[in-house]
């Protein structure tokens, strides 16, 4: 169980262009969803935290208008990057959590790639 | 602030051997958890092993054990028995209060050697 999928696992695309990426709890309702950023060799970064039916909540520095969440079900949250330069190339995690419960289930990640 | 800290960015075990990762944390939450996760080099993250802080017990599960210290803010994995899939990196986390944000700490890359 506890089961996270992310779509696409693999993007490139040209500059000043948007993405989506998808995160779908499989098996399981996920009352609030993250999402992470990661560079090589380095630890994830929280970018932002959304509860499904309201507005994220954005970590300090992080652009709302840049990254724009979307968390409009119990089993799908979405991450947009707009108008994406090669500064915004990097690994997207997202991860979910159910109800009360404490652990976090991770999804198997993005690799954005900004040409 | 919470931080979590992970002193050893590289450690290296040989194939049935026992290894301990290191964890210090620091949390002004009452109530809170703390979690191991490992990272392949597929680049997903396991869950590895979890601990409620307001359990005493150190929490198990088959070859992968937790040394808890709370007074100390202490939370070390132990790997026993080593395999060449444990090789990956390893990160220490902490949670709770109202949010559930996770603080990771920065890993560490372990390497099995056959």
């Amino acid at each position: 169980g506890a089961v996270v999928s992310q779509h696409p696992s693999w993007v490139i695309c040209k500059s000043g262009t948007s993405v989506k990426i998808e995160c779908r709890s499989l098996d399981f309702q996920a009352t609030t969803m993250f999402w992470y950023r990661q560079f090589p060799k380095q630890s994830l970064m929280l970018m932002a935290t959304s509860n499904e039916g309201s507005k994220a909540t954005y970590e300090q520095g992080v652009e709302k208008d840049k990254f724009l969440i979307n968390h409009a079900s119990l089993t799908l949250s979405t991450l947009t990057v707009t108008s994406a330069h090669p500064e915004d190339s990097s690994f997207y995690i997202c991860s979910a959590r159910e109800g009360g419960l404490e652990t976090q289930y991770f999804g198997p990640g993005t690799r954005l790639l900004v040409l | 602030a919470q931080t979590v800290t992970q002193s050893q960015p590289e450690m290296s075990v040989q194939e049935a051997e026992t290894v301990t990762l290191s964890c210090t944390y620091d949390t002004s939450e009452s109530d809170y958890y703390l979690f191991w996760y490992k990272q392949p080099p597929s680049r997903q993250m396991i869950l590895v092993i979890r601990q409620e802080a307001y359990k005493q017990q150190n929490a198990t599960e088959n070859r992968f054990s937790v040394n808890f210290q709370k007074a100390a803010k202490s939370f070390s994995l132990k790997i026993s028995d080593s395999q060449l899939g444990d090789a990956a990196m390893y990160f220490c986390a902490s949670g709770g209060g109202a949010t559930n944000k996770l603080i990771f700490g920065t890993g560490t890359l372990l390497a099995v050697q056959p």
